[in-house]
């Protein structure tokens, strides 16, 4: 069974700085990888996904991730923050056939903005 | 455009108390699913249903009963609610041909179980 690991729960950065949430996952074959964030009080948004082709993909608001195989990473990026970024932040791994019916989320990376 | 709409939004309940979350979904999307989201867990599959007519158990079924009641809702039931499901509860939705597992999420549903 596929699984992630967000190591960091918590992390401070402040405005206009560089982010780097890392994300690891176990899975036997090609994963499907998604970030997701969380604002307070609400439901989960897609920030970006990776299926296959480039390893370095686009999202919203200025986020990009990279899948390093050998690693099994999928390390969320962003290079400088703003306050509206503050949230939690989810990893999640698909299985690579079609259905895809079920995703497994990290257990959450927690940002923090300061001025 | 509403998306996936969850009610309540808020609900207290006593030990032993049963109660039903709904959840509807107005983009025509084949796959439902119910999440709870737990501090230092993450969000954990309680039940899913790919397609109207079935269901499956996810990672923490235990407690809980869901109905596909037509293509646009999917409700969950606590029969004897126990402290232990004080949660905050998540449904989503996803279409069923879209193969790139993108899910849709309602605002939540906070359950206190005291």
């Amino acid at each position: 069974a596929q699984s992630v690991t967000q190591p960091d729960i918590h992390i401070t950065v402040s405005e206009g700085a560089s982010l780097e949430l890392r994300c690891n996952y176990s899975y036997g074959a090609t994963p499907y990888l998604f970030w997701y964030v969380q604002s307070p009080g609400q439901g989960l948004q897609l920030l970006l996904k990776y299926f296959s082709g480039d390893t370095l993909v686009q999202g919203i608001k200025g986020f990009e991730a990279e899948f390093k195989r050998s690693q099994s990473s999928f390390n969320l990026r962003k290079p400088s923050v703003h306050w509206s970024d503050a949230a939690e932040y989810f990893c999640a791994v698909g299985i690579s056939n079609f259905g895809n019916e079920k995703l497994t989320f990290g257990t959450g990376t927690r940002l923090t903005i300061i001025p | 455009n509403a998306g996936v709409t969850q009610t309540p939004k808020f609900q207290v309940l006593k030990t032993g108390q049963s109660m039903t979350l709904q959840c509807a979904q107005d983009m025509n999307h084949n796959s439902m699913y119910w999440y709870r989201q737990d501090p230092g867990m993450g969000l954990r599959l309680i039940y899913y249903s790919a397609s109207e007519g079935t269901t499956d158990k996810g990672e923490v079924p235990n407690g809980y009963n869901v109905s596909r009641l037509n293509k646009r809702e999917f409700s969950l039931r606590l029969e004897s609610a126990a402290p232990s499901q004080t949660s905050v509860y998540f449904c989503a939705s996803r279409p069923r041909n879209q193969n790139t597992g993108e899910l849709f999420f309602g605002e939540g549903s906070r359950l206190t179980v005291l």
